[in-house]
């Protein structure tokens, strides 16, 4: 089952801050990003790992709430370079591999 | 950048003809997946193999076929293509030591 992402779209202004969320109805084991920017191929941003280690991106965050089956995705200080539509993959069953993926959210970034 | 190319980068083909889809790499990970993306669904696990001769299905795996012979190469085969199956697809690796994924240029195929 896809995890459900919001918003669906985002319009920024450069330099202003963002959230985007990821849930899922059942328990998760791992929460990756990506960014993929118009006619390219996805790029990994981060991984969240159940327990709490988290790899990825020096100038994004996240989090993983376990308990809700939720992560969210910090974007700070935006860049016209972080436009693009960012997914959110989830592995379950102790699986970090076989990752089920949102239907993204669109992130759009202005001067 | 992850060593992965995929072959061909473009195809169109008609209904019921077989297509087979090239992924290879570089890197010596050992999982390799097919994705297929298609505008409102997001990125959608076909199939995936972890190691050679070892795949196993993914959540649209109906109308396709993988094969892993050698480390380097993942296969795709639609058997008969059906204009359903018109979509962009994506392999990726994963494994070398790490647990992100590392995506592929993509192959748009389109089923007339």
């Amino acid at each position: 089952q896809q995890p459900v992402q919001s918003p669906q779209a985002v319009i920024l202004r450069e330099g202003e801050d963002a959230v985007i969320n990821c849930s899922s109805s059942k328990a998760l084991y791992s929460v990756h990003w990506y960014r993929q920017k118009h006619g390219e191929a996805p790029v990994f941003l981060m991984i969240l790992l159940k327990g709490g280690e988290q790899k990825g991106h020096d100038k994004i965050s996240a989090s993983f709430n376990e308990k809700k089956q939720q992560s969210s995705l910090y974007l700070t200080a935006s860049q016209l370079s972080y436009s693009g539509t960012y997914f959110c993959g989830t592995g379950r069953g102790g699986s970090n591999y076989k990752l089920t993926f949102g239907k993204g959210t669109l992130l759009t970034v202005n001067p | 950048d992850a060593g992965i190319t995929q072959s061909p980068r473009h195809k169109v083909t008609e209904t019921g003809t077989p297509v087979t889809l090239r992924c290879h790499q570089t890197e010596n990970h050992r999982y390799m997946y097919w994705y297929r993306q298609d505008p409102g669904h997001g990125l959608r696990l076909i199939h995936y193999s972890y190691g050679v001769k070892d795949t196993d299905k993914g959540e649209v795996s109906d109308g396709y076929s993988v094969s892993r012979s050698k480390t380097e190469d993942f296969l795709l085969t639609l058997e008969s293509a059906t204009s359903s199956q018109t979509s962009v697809y994506f392999c990726a690796i994963s494994g070398g030591g790490g647990d992100e994924q590392y995506f592929g240029p993509g192959t748009r195929l389109t089923v007339t």
